[in-house]
């Protein structure tokens, strides 16, 4: 199993521009989760989806991020304009229903300039 | 509200030296407790994680942990830490209820001196 896949691993950007972020989940996986991490406040959950659908997004910071996952397999999670506030590294991870059991990806470690 | 607590923010040892770091929750139903490690550049990895059962849980790479349920903790031990235990060590509970997601704590960065 290649695990969860995140592309693109690095990104750099300009205030401004849109960016986009994209999660494979591990095949099977009913529940995907994004989560940002920073130097300043660690480790956040944005959204989780359970079956595509989005459950909880009570922590997207503003309405410059949105999330989709138009299908089992994949997920995007869209900033609209980005700001250099926006840089950190964004998780995605699937849980294993059978095991109760979040995985995560590597990361897409985003500047925003 | 459900919270996890990591009092250790930063922790330094030498090699061979044990290890404790603590992990406390707030949460009074069924809980499961999980154990992740990220190495330097890396994403989150399970060490180990708790469901029912024998409350002392082993993982990988000679870790274990001990669920105190009269105490609300989940403490991750290791009798002799290496210089590549050199990481950030993040608690979580995933407080059963459905909504599948965990609560994380603030994370504990250990520092082991060669």
């Amino acid at each position: 199993d290649a695990g969860v896949i995140q592309s693109p691993r690095h990104e750099v950007t300009e205030m401004g521009q849109e960016v986009t972020l994209r999660c494979k989940p591990i095949s099977g996986h009913n529940s995907l989760f994004w989560y940002r991490q920073t130097m300043m406040r660690g480790l956040e959950l944005l959204i989780y989806f359970n079956n595509n659908v989005p459950i909880d997004d009570s922590g997207m910071p503003e309405d410059r991020f949105s999330a989709k996952m138009p299908n089992a397999s994949f997920s995007t999670l869209k900033i609209q304009p980005s700001e250099p506030r926006d840089s950190a590294v964004y998780f995605c991870a699937s849980r294993d229903t059978s095991t109760d059991t979040q995985y995560f990806g590597p990361g897409t470690r985003l500047t925003v300039l | 509200a459900q919270s996890v607590s990591q009092h250790n923010h930063h922790v330094i040892l030498s090699e061979a030296a044990s290890l404790e770091l603590g992990c406390n929750y707030s949460y009074g139903g069924t809980v499961n407790l999980f154990w992740y490690v990220q190495y330097p550049g890396q994403h989150l990895q399970l060490l180990l994680k708790y469901f029912s059962g024998d409350p002392l849980v082993k993982g990988i790479k000679g870790f274990e942990a001990e669920f105190i349920k009269s105490k609300f903790s989940f403490n991750l031990r290791k009798p002799s830490v290496q210089w590549s235990d050199t990481a950030e060590y993040f608690c979580a509970a995933d407080p059963t209820s459905g909504t599948y997601k965990y609560i994380f704590g603030t994370g504990t960065r250990l520092k082991v001196l060669a």
